[in-house]
């Protein structure tokens, strides 16, 4: 099982809601990844765990709250969020010693209304 | 400083060769990454070099290095229709680098038009 799956596919929601992106890997990868991507744009990163620890906090604004219940999982928990939030939210999962190769998901594409 | 630029569209004929330059400023970067993202979906590795070899093929793919002037290029031979997508540059400086993660910096990525 080399996939990294992502729910939902698409999500739409209005700025006082809260919902949560969810992304699971069954590769052993300890290191997981969200990154935030425009429309024809660089993902943008946003956290990294590393073995079921926050290692890497980009600066995220506090809608935005990530959480790793254990090595396989990772969500994102969103709350209160801007349309500019709008995008799509990519997971990825790396093996500790390989950190450049990421294996993404096909990403959630968020609307905020 | 960290910085990895890209020209932003290649647009070419079925069958001909793509090249994809990239220049990038960490020399600390252990690796040197090409990803390729289709429509709709997310990143997808293709290929990486360590920064102690020059080139690196596999099958259609060439990966050209030359870490003096810190530039890395993707040559892609007899190019598909299929390979039509976005293609990012990525390194990964010693600096953000951790032992079970890191912090890739991305180029803009090129768009690889490729017409019948």
């Amino acid at each position: 099982d080399t996939e990294v799956t992502q729910t939902p596919k698409h999500l739409v929601m209005g700025m006082t809601n809260k919902k949560s992106l969810k992304c699971e890997q069954h590769m052993g990868h300890r290191a997981m990844y969200w990154y935030k991507q425009k429309a024809k744009k660089p993902p943008e990163l946003m956290f990294v765990y590393s073995y079921e620890k926050l290692s890497i906090n980009e600066s995220v604004p506090s809608r935005f709250s990530p959480e790793c219940p254990n090595s396989s999982l990772l969500n994102l928990h969103l709350h209160a969020l801007q349309p500019e939030d709008s995008a799509l939210y990519l997971c990825a999962s790396s093996h500790g010693r390989r950190t450049g190769e990421l294996f993404f998901g096909e990403g959630s594409r968020l609307t905020v209304l | 400083g960290e910085d990895v630029e890209q020209s932003l569209f290649l647009s070419v004929r079925e069958g001909d060769s793509s090249v994809i330059n990239c220049t990038y400023t960490d020399s600390s970067s252990t690796y040197l990454y090409w990803y390729k993202q289709e429509p709709g979906a997310g990143l997808q590795l293709l290929t990486y070099i360590f920064s102690n070899m020059d080139m690196k093929q596999d099958q259609r793919l060439t990966v050209l290095l030359n870490k003096k002037d810190k530039h890395l290029s993707l040559r892609i031979a007899d190019t598909q229709t299929g390979d039509s997508a976005i293609y990012f540059c990525a390194e990964i400086p010693l600096t953000k680098m951790l032992y079970g993660g890191g912090k890739l910096i991305f180029g803009q990525g090129t768009t690889l038009q490729v017409k019948p």
